[in-house]
């Protein structure tokens, strides 16, 4: 049973990088079965896709983010990372990792989720 | 890319029906046959209860079942349990390798 775990600081400055990881247990990052993502949720709302990464490094972004968003992978320790650049008020969200099928197309494992406060 | 379209409340009694719609268009929900259904309580994780429109991971209640007709997307809860009460959301491929959520559904069990 796969189990991802969220890691990183609860509080960011405006205008600095929000940086979180993912440690991956029970399983392998290193497939081709899945796609490692993040996803947020604003405080009481919806959720957002924020964008994921392939065991080969490939990465996909949500066009509203791209600009500002970089995920990466580290297989020698099985994580995978999110940075988001130039924070505002508005990136203060909860934080999920997941886990994305390749075959079914849909996110099948989730993280418990960190919350990230942009604030001075 | 804009959030799919999602009731931001539904209700009913226990043992009732009750259906969540979730609208999009012929670039997401229309366009693929990739709509899955999220529950989540509050504090927690979203869980997948539906994929691929009307699929079933294993130890979901056949209570729970899936419909798309032309952008519209469909979750029906059958035969309604307390343990049902929670935010339901709805996700759709949008091609490109991106993926669109829902705005979210308060499902309460009155």
């Amino acid at each position: 049973q796969v189990q991802l775990q969220e890691s990183g600081p609860g509080l960011v400055k405006p205008s600095q990088t929000l940086s979180l990881t993912c440690t991956v247990s029970g399983g392998s990052i290193s497939t081709d079965n899945y796609y490692w993502s993040w996803i947020r949720q604003h405080p009481g709302t919806g959720l957002e896709w924020i964008g994921y990464i392939y065991y080969s490094g490939s990465t996909y972004y949500n066009p509203s983010l791209k600009s500002r968003v970089a995920i990466s992978l580290d297989t020698s320790k099985n994580q995978f990372s999110l940075n988001l650049s130039s924070v505002t008020a508005a990136d203060t969200a909860v934080y999920y990792c997941a886990r994305e099928t390749t075959t079914f197309v849909h996110f099948d494992s989730w993280g418990q989720g960190t919350l990230v406060t942009v604030s001075s | 890319q804009s959030a799919l379209t999602q009731p931001p409340s539904a209700s009913g009694s226990p043992g009732q029906s009750v259906t969540i719609s979730c609208t999009g268009t012929s670039s997401d929900v229309g366009g693929y046959n990739y709509v899955s259904w999220y529950q989540q309580h509050p504090g927690k994780a979203p869980k997948v209860m539906i994929y691929e429109v009307s699929k079933r991971p294993s130890g979901v209640p056949d209570r729970f079942s899936g419909s798309k007709s032309g952008n519209t997307a469909s979750l029906t809860v059958s035969g309604l349990q307390a343990e049902d009460e929670a935010d339901y959301y709805c996700s759709s491929y949008a091609g490109s390798n991106t993926f669109v959520f829902g705005g979210g559904t308060k499902l309460t069990v009155l």
